[in-house]
């Protein structure tokens, strides 16, 4: 079993659509969880970044944290075409040296 | 700022040949990664450098070897390319700031090994 698990997709949705991405881990020890944006052929940039439980928002997008559940969220609301790219979560440990990603989902916002 | 640029962006081996892929920063982090993204994979770390000089293994490190030479430059490299290394790889340095640690990626190296 990997340590943190992502469903692949693709999930397609209507422009305007409320979308959800979710990410389950198994290790206990993270306390830093990423939302990374990855578009078609580019290196993947940071989107989002909480530290624990709670949520987090930023403009469109809300990043949420459930520790007890080891369950990570990203919600986009009003979602756009630009928004079609591939989500990967992250987390780390206190340590932050390295990163574990998920597999990533593949999003698609059709017009 | 080029950020953190990788050369070449595509490359064709074949099994058994060497290579090197290229990543340099303009960043001043301390911090420099290598990873492998394959379909579903997600991104998995290969190698990593805490500072300049120093080198870490990652989850897969087998059949890849690092340098380090300065803060400015991170080279991987393939002594004998197997088809299992087909793969697009990824540089990353690390930026540390108020408990926040933000890593900034290149566009990376398309590698097919035939």
């Amino acid at each position: 079993q990997k340590e943190v698990e992502q469903d692949p997709g693709p999930l397609s949705v209507p422009e305007g659509a409320i979308v959800s991405l979710n990410c389950t881990y198994s290790n206990s020890a993270f306390q830093y969880f990423m939302w990374y944006r990855q578009y078609s052929r580019k290196g993947p940039e940071l989107l989002m970044y909480t530290y624990s439980s709670g949520n987090k928002e930023d403009g469109r997008f809300t990043a949420q944290v459930d520790k007890s559940s080891k369950y990570i969220s990203l919600f986009i609301r009003d979602s756009q075409p630009s928004d079609s790219a591939t989500y990967l979560c992250a987390m780390s440990d206190n340590a932050g040296n390295m990163l574990t990603f998920g597999g990533g989902t593949r999003l698609m916002v059709k017009p | 700022n080029a950020g953190v640029t990788q050369t070449p962006k595509f490359q064709v081996l074949k099994t058994g040949q060497s290579m090197t892929l290229q990543c340099a920063q303009d960043m001043n982090h301390n911090s420099m990664y290598w990873y492998r993204q394959d379909p579903g994979m997600g991104l998995r770390l290969i190698y990593y450098s805490a500072s300049e000089g120093t080198t870490d293994k990652g989850e897969v490190p087998n059949g890849y070897n690092v340098s380090r030479l300065n803060k400015r430059e991170f080279s991987l490299r393939l002594e004998s390319a197997a088809p299992s290394q087909t793969s697009v790889y990824f540089c990353a340095n690390q930026k540390r700031a108020g408990g926040r640690n933000e890593q900034f990626f290149g566009p990376g190296t398309r590698l097919t090994v035939l």
